[in-house]
């Protein structure tokens, strides 16, 4: 399996833009998870899925965030307007129970906001 | 509230050394623990995974051991490598009426460095 893919790997974009970041769950997986790391805040979930529908959306910081998975192999999560504040990395990752819940992560996108 | 705490925040030691990493957990209703490893810069590697029914799990030179009672893990590294630098991190996932959906709480981390 190729893993969990994300994209893009980098995006350096002006305070305001909006940022859509890509992720594709490992086939299989039913559970999807955004995680966001900094520095100062560490590794935070912002938000999960189940079957493609969304459990719990309280690590979102923001009404400028957004998340969808309109199906089992796609998840986007959206900033709009983008702000300095959200430079980052963002990482998603995928599990599944049939697999004890073992969570398999992407390499992360490393979003700068200027 | 369930927290995941990591001692210690970092860790130097030199190659060749044997060492323990810790994780306590505030709750003992765990569904099982996971231990990853990020190198700077990178995503997160799942090393172990040990579940609620389990004490310990070995891969290559690391155990993890879990003591659900004490709400305690530790990760053993034999033989350390300078290789093996990087953060290690200890997650768990708490029940939650058998619908946690694999939520992972985690804990902050342990910045290894083993030198030459």
């Amino acid at each position: 399996d190729a893993g969990v893919i994300q994209s893009p790997r980098h995006e350096v974009t002006e305070m305001g833009q909006e940022v859509t970041l890509r992720c594709k769950p490992i086939s299989g997986h039913n559970s999807l998870f955004w995680y966001r790391q900094t520095m100062m805040r560490g590794l935070e979930l912002l938000i999960y899925f189940n079957n493609n529908v969304p459990i719990d959306d309280s690590g979102m910081p923001e009404d400028r965030f957004s998340a969808k998975m309109p199906n089992a192999s796609f998840s986007t999560l959206k900033i709009q307007p983008s702000e300095p504040r959200d430079s980052a990395v963002y990482f998603c990752a995928s599990s599944r129970a049939g697999e004890k819940y073992e969570q398999y992560f992407g390499p992360g996108t490393r979003l700068t906001v200027t | 509230k369930q927290e995941v705490t990591q001692i210690p925040a970092a860790l130097s030691v030199p190659e060749g050394e044997n060492l323990v990493l810790n994780c306590s957990f505030t709750d003992s209703a765990i569904y099982n623990l996971q231990w990853f490893r990020q190198d700077p810069g990178k995503g997160l590697t799942s090393l172990l995974l040990i579940q609620s029914s389990q004490r310990e799990q070995t891969s290559g030179r690391l155990n993890a051991s879990l003591d659900k009672s004490s709400g305690r893990s530790t990760l053993y590294i034999a033989a350390s490598q300078p290789g093996d630098s990087a953060t290690y991190l200890c997650a768990v996932i708490y029940n939650a009426g058998g619908t946690s959906y694999g939520k992972l709480t985690f804990g902050q981390g342990t910045i290894l460095t083993v030198h030459p």
